[in-house]
């Protein structure tokens, strides 16, 4: 099994900042994608990272606010850019394990912007 | 991608028998079947993965009628640390393994004493 780390776990932040999470997986991934989670509710794929290209983003989400970068099969980032107190939310890195539609995600970063 | 449709919520005595259905009316050919668990504070777990008719592990069990347009996520004998968010998804099974998948509402698990 796969296992994801993701960094900072926590933080909280000034609006108008910028804050990149980090996701390092311990084997190498083709695909890896990032969620949003905001309070009480479901996961929001925000955009899928692939190694060597530049990131597919979902409807709703566009680069130059949450933009990634995939420098090697077993890392990515993922900046939250201008923040704004509505950017609160738990952000989370998933990657497959290689044996099909399984996904392992990472425990979180959990953003407050004050 | 399929939707998916799951009640918003569930509560279930300890040692109980806990079923969550989940409606896919839409569900593709090459779509995979899976259920992920969620805590509090914690990135979702796999739990399981059908395709068709049943599928059973350590944890669970999956039944899936022969139409796929619903499945039926089986935990036997609940116990307090099940207390979690439950996640249907479906998605294509694409090859090189894993496509994205759209998470809906989730049913969260009340497990009382």
């Amino acid at each position: 099994s796969a296992v994801i780390s993701q960094k900072p776990s926590r933080d909280i932040c000034q609006r108008g900042t910028s804050l990149t999470i980090q996701c390092q997986v311990d084997s190498q991934v083709t695909m890896m994608f990032w969620y949003r989670q905001q309070p009480g509710q479901s996961l929001t794929l925000i955009a899928t990272a692939n190694q060597g290209s530049e990131a597919t983003y979902e409807s709703g989400f566009v680069i130059d606010k949450f933009p990634i970068s995939r420098p090697n099969l077993t890392f990515s980032t993922l900046t939250v850019s201008n923040m704004s107190p509505e950017d609160s939310s738990i952000y989370l890195c998933s990657a497959p394990t290689g044996r099909g539609t399984e996904a392992f995600f990472g425990q979180g970063t959990r953003l407050t912007v004050v | 991608l399929a939707k998916t449709t799951q009640p918003i919520s569930m509560d279930s005595y300890e040692g109980q028998e806990v079923n969550i259905t989940c409606s896919h009316n839409n569900i593709a050919t090459n779509d995979y079947i899976t259920w992920y668990q969620q805590f509090p504070s914690q990135g979702p777990r796999f739990i399981i993965q059908g395709y068709k008719t049943k599928v059973t592990n350590e944890v669970a069990s999956l039944f899936i009628p022969a139409d796929r347009k619903s499945s039926t996520l089986s935990l036997p004998r609940v116990s307090l640390s099940d207390t979690a968010v439950y996640y249907c998804l479906v998605g294509d099974m694409k090859p090189g393994g894993y496509q994205k998948v759209t998470f809906g509402t989730g049913t969260k698990l009340q497990v009382i004493p």
